[in-house]
């Protein structure tokens, strides 16, 4: 019974260049949330998607960064253009349904680092 | 809006000996609560949950929480640490009205021998 699955778990990317992180949820689960962990601190509510559709968005940069669900596949969490303060742990979590009592299952993460 | 403040940011036990990590929050509504637990370079493992049910939580690993509404707190405790216990660990919250976690800033939990 497979967890959330992400890869890579660890990017390294210049300056400018374009970040792909990718995450499968629990097989099963239709919901889908990043997060991001920045250096010492907690984790910090990016985005929660649904197949196909891009619930709240309220915790993503407003430029440069987009995510996507799909309806085969994996969610993906794309950053262009990336730049130094963009590195950070990219956690994904997945749950059953989108209720507030519904457990969200981690990922291991994607460490992105930015040189 | 909800928060979390863990009052610890590093909390040093001897194996064998309890462990007490605090944790106060904010909710504008009644709060879901949870423990995670990171292990260096793992992802999240849910160590309990709290949603309105019973409010002392018994969870994994030996760890269990008390929810106080009166104090708002929910402060995970276990009677004796173990070796495998170093990790950092989340308290987190969601409001009812909200599926967003708050996170904690983390308390990093070292093991003597």
């Amino acid at each position: 019974n497979a967890g959330v699955m992400q890869n890579p778990r660890h990017l390294v990317r210049r300056r400018g260049q374009e970040a792909r992180l990718r995450c499968s949820p629990v097989k099963g689960h239709s919901h889908v949330y990043w997060y991001r962990q920045l250096p010492e601190e907690g984790l910090k509510f990016m985005v929660y998607l649904q197949k196909e559709n891009i619930i709240d968005e309220s915790g993503m940069p407003k430029e440069r960064f987009s995510a996507e669900f799909p309806k085969e596949g994996p969610s993906i969490l794309r950053i262009q253009q990336v730049v130094r303060g963009d590195s950070a742990a990219y956690f994904c979590a997945s749950s059953l349904a989108g209720v507030t009592t519904d457990t969200q299952y981690f990922g291991p993460g994607t460490r992105l680092t930015v040189l | 809006a909800q928060s979390v403040t863990q009052l610890d940011s590093h909390v040093s036990v001897s194996e064998g000996t309890p462990v007490l990590l605090r944790c106060n929050y904010s909710s504008s509504y009644s709060p879901s609560l949870f423990w995670y637990v990171q292990h260096p370079n793992k992802g999240l493992q849910l160590l309990l949950k709290y949603t309105s049910a019973a409010t002392l939580v018994k969870g994994i690993n030996g760890f269990e929480a008390e929810f106080k509404k009166s104090e708002t707190s929910f402060h995970l405790t276990k009677p004796s640490a173990h070796m495998s216990d170093a990790a950092e660990y989340f308290c987190v919250v969601s409001d009812l009205s909200d599926y967003k976690l708050s996170f904690g800033a983390g308390t990093t939990v070292t093991v003597r021998a």
